[in-house]
C-alpha cells in the first residue's frame, strides 16, 4: 500500500522568503502526485499535480513542485511567500488499478507567515 | 457556480445513535468521494462513487458505515451505532469524471462530534 510522509508538522517563514515543503512517498510504481492547500473555513484546493513527463510542475498561486524518483520525493516550493499563503498543505498520492481512485494524504504541514 | 455543498456543517450526537451526512456535488459531476479527516491528520479515503454505484468502498472502516448515491447526484453517508472514535470532519468531493486528471472539488465538510 502507498504512504506519504510530510516530515515537517509546522513551518514558519517570513513574508517574501522562499518556501520548500517536503513530501516523501512510498509506492511501487510511478504514482500520481498532488499537493492540496486547506485554509481555515475553506475546502481543500488543488495546487498542482504530477502524472508523468516534465518532473517540474507549475501550479496555481505561484507554486511549483519537483518529482524526484530517486528520492521518492515531491517537494513543493514557492520563491516568495505572501501572508495569504498561511494555511495547511497536504501532499497526496494516488494509486492506479481498475476502479481505484483513493488518494492517500500525508498528515500535513502547517505554514505560518510572519510579517 | 455553486461548489460542493455539505449539510449539516456541524453535527453533535450521542454514542450509539445513527447519523446521516449529506453531500450535494457540483452539477454534472459523475464522480463523488467521501473522506474523513481527524484532528491533526490528513484526509482518509472512505468511498468513491461513479454515477450511482460505489466503485471503490475499500476505505469504509467497518459495516457501521454505509453510503448511497441513488440518483447519481446527492450522496448520503450513514453511520450506525456511532462511537466516540467516529468524531472527525467528513469531507465530500466531486469531479467531472472519475479520472486521475479530473481535479477533486472539496466541500467544507461536516464536523461530527460523538459524545
Amino acid at each position: 500500500a502507498q504512504s506519504v510522509t510530510q516530515p515537517d508538522i509546522h513551518i514558519t517563514v517570513s513574508e517574501g522568503a522562499s518556501l520548500e515543503l517536503r513530501c516523501n512517498y512510498s509506492y511501487g510504481a510511478t504514482p500520481y502526485l498532488f499537493w492540496y492547500v486547506q485554509s481555515p473555513g475553506q475546502g481543500l484546493q488543488l495546487l498542482l499535480k504530477y502524472f508523468s513527463g516534465d518532473t517540474l510542475v507549475q501550479g496555481i498561486k505561484g507554486f511549483e513542485a519537483e518529482f524526484k524518483r530517486s528520492q521518492s520525493s515531491f517537494n513543493l516550493r514557492k520563491p516568495s511567500v505572501h501572508w495569504s499563503d498561511a494555511a495547511e498543505y497536504f501532499c497526496a498520492v494516488g494509486a492506479g488499478g481498475t476502479g481505484r481512485r483513493a488518494l492517500t494524504f500525508g498528515s500535513g504541514t502547517r505554514l505560518q507567515v510572519q510579517p | 457556480g455553486a461548489g460542493v455543498s455539505q449539510t449539516p456543517s456541524n453535527k453533535v450526537t450521542e454514542k450509539g445513535k445513527y447519523v446521516e451526512l449529506r453531500c450535494d456535488p457540483i452539477s454534472g459531476h459523475t464522480a463523488l468521494y467521501w473522506y474523513r479527516q481527524s484532528l491533526g491528520q490528513g484526509p482518509e479515503f472512505l468511498i468513491y462513487f461513479q454515477g450511482t454505484g460505489a466503485a471503490d468502498d475499500s476505505g469504509l472502516p467497518n459495516d457501521r458505515f454505509f453510503a448511497v448515491r441513488p440518483e447519481g447526484s446527492v450522496s448520503t453517508l450513514k453511520i450506525q451505532r456511532t462511537e466516540r472514535g467516529d468524531s472527525a470532519v467528513y469531507l465530500c468531493a466531486s469531479s467531472s469524471q472519475g479520472q486521475w486528471n479530473s481535479p477533486l472539488h472539496f466541500g467544507n465538510g461536516t464536523r461530527l462530534t460523538v459524545t
